[in-house]
């Protein structure tokens, strides 16, 4: 069974800080999806990474991936109060359409 | 451009009465959809897929149903809700298997 980490599950940081969200997962795969969830909200697509070594940057967020070690990263780059949400990343791997998502992370950013 | 709209957007239902939630995607043939449901302060859990008319996969033994009767029309259904089944229900479309799922507005559904 394909089991999807997040750590840490909650981020307080302040504004201007650089910080990093990891994702694990459990079982070889070819695609990951990061996504945004703010409170109350519905999700929305951030990044899809779909090779080993893949790198997506949008404004302050880049996201990696290593399939070797079964190792996303979402790196956000001098932070500011918008980019508090919660972040979830989400694995895909094998036959048909199944995502399994991980924890999701909390990320509050302070002024 | 493509859109998801589901309905309602809140419910809330006695114990024991029926389901029915209603997603509709426009702008696209043959997607995939999908529905998940998301407990408070939680993850995503898959429920039911369907990559085309009249096919369901399930994920979750439960007493929650889910049926396709049109290509873009994706239903959620239950005859007897439980207390268990309160929480954010959530469709999403993809174009096929390795295509980002697109998630539409969500149903906040309180069982009571």
């Amino acid at each position: 069974e394909l089991k999807v980490e997040q750590n840490p599950l909650f981020l307080s940081m302040q504004e201007g800080k650089n910080y990093t969200i990891y994702c694990n997962y459990s079982t070889t795969s070819d695609r990951l999806y990061w996504y945004r969830q703010d409170p109350g909200k519905s999700l929305e697509s951030l990044f899809v990474l779909l090779s080993n070594g893949a790198v997506k940057q949008e404004g302050r967020l880049m996201a990696s991936l290593d399939t070797k070690a079964r190792l996303s990263t979402l790196h956000i780059t001098a932070a500011v109060h918008d980019l508090s949400a919660t972040y979830f990343c989400a694995v895909g791997p094998g036959t048909a359409s199944k995502l399994t998502f991980g924890t999701g992370t909390r990320l509050q950013v302070t002024l | 451009s493509q859109t998801i709209h589901q309905w309602p957007a809140t419910l809330v239902q006695p114990v024991g009465s029926p389901l029915s939630l209603e997603c509709t995607v426009e702008g696209t043939s043959n997607p995939n959809l999908y529905w998940y449901r998301q407990a408070a302060g939680r993850g995503l859990q898959l429920l039911f897929y369907s990559v085309g008319i009249g096919q369901i996969s399930s994920e979750v033994p439960q007493n929650l149903s889910a049926s396709r009767p049109q290509d873009r029309q994706f239903i959620l259904s239950s005859k007897k809700l439980l207390l268990s089944d309160s929480g954010f229900y959530l469709c999403a479309w993809s174009r096929d298997r390795t295509d980002t799922q697109y998630f539409g507005p969500g149903t906040r559904l309180t069982v009571l």
